[in-house]
């Protein structure tokens, strides 16, 4: 069974500054996806980022990067010029890549709490 | 265009009891999915529905159950309500199944069980 490891409970970063949080997963799959969503106050579930495993390229939007290291099975966010609105929990998420109905569901870790001082 | 969206956002309910959650979910959107989300086990998967079937199925007790309607919607059911039962459900909508379609998550309904 694949699982998703956030070993970090809670970060703190000062505006403006860069953060990273980090992520393990362990799966025997080749083909999956890799997420990060972040879930502010308001609780609804926000995709930052999607990586597919396929591509060695990281996936980037805006100020969001990712660092994934397939062999290592390690896919950490980072977040650069760190805003008041980035603080929230993020999640660390793994999809299977097949078709099969067992496969489509979103395996989530237990999330950082990132706090953006001023 | 109108996000995923969940009612209700805030439910008391008593021990015993039972209760229905509905997911209406973005125009255009076949597939829901519905998640538990807790402090002590985090977000587990419930149930993915397409094209009104049942595709996958959590591991939880058959107190869950769900069923999604012709237009898509979706509805949840929790039996006999437990103490531990008590938990924000998420809804999630994708525009078809499959790992090619993104999800889109709603607000979440906070079900308290007393």
């Amino acid at each position: 069974a694949q699982t998703v490891t956030q070993s970090q409970p809670e970060m703190s970063v000062q505006e403006a500054e860069t953060v990273t949080l980090s992520c393990t997963y362990d799966t025997s799959e080749s083909d999956y996806y890799l997420f990060w969503y972040k879930q502010p106050p308001s609780r609804q579930m926000i995709l930052v980022i999607r990586q597919e495993a396929y591509k060695q390229q990281n996936a980037t939007e805006n100020r969001f990067s990712v660092n994934f290291q397939k062999a290592a099975k390690s896919f950490s966010l980072k977040i650069s010029d760190s805003q008041l609105g980035d603080a929230a929990m993020y999640f660390c998420a793994y999809r299977s890549g097949g078709y099969g109905g067992a496969t489509n569901k979103l395996i989530f870790g237990t999330g950082t709490l990132l706090a953006v001082q001023p | 265009k109108a996000g995923v969206t969940q009612t209700p956002r805030y439910l008391i309910k008593t021990r015993g009891q039972q209760v229905t959650l509905s997911c209406s979910p973005i125009s255009g959107h076949r597939s829901v999915s519905w998640y538990q989300q807790t402090p002590g086990q985090g977000l587990q998967f419930l149930f993915e529905y397409f094209s009104e079937t049942q595709r996958n199925k959590g591991n939880f007790p058959g107190r869950f159950s769900g069923r999604q309607f012709s237009n898509s919607r979706s509805e949840m059911n929790v039996s006999t309500l437990e103490l531990g039962d008590s938990a924000l459900y998420l809804c999630a909508s994708s525009l078809a199944s499959g790992p090619n379609y993104g999800y889109t998550f709603g607000s979440g309904t906070r079900l308290t069980v007393v």
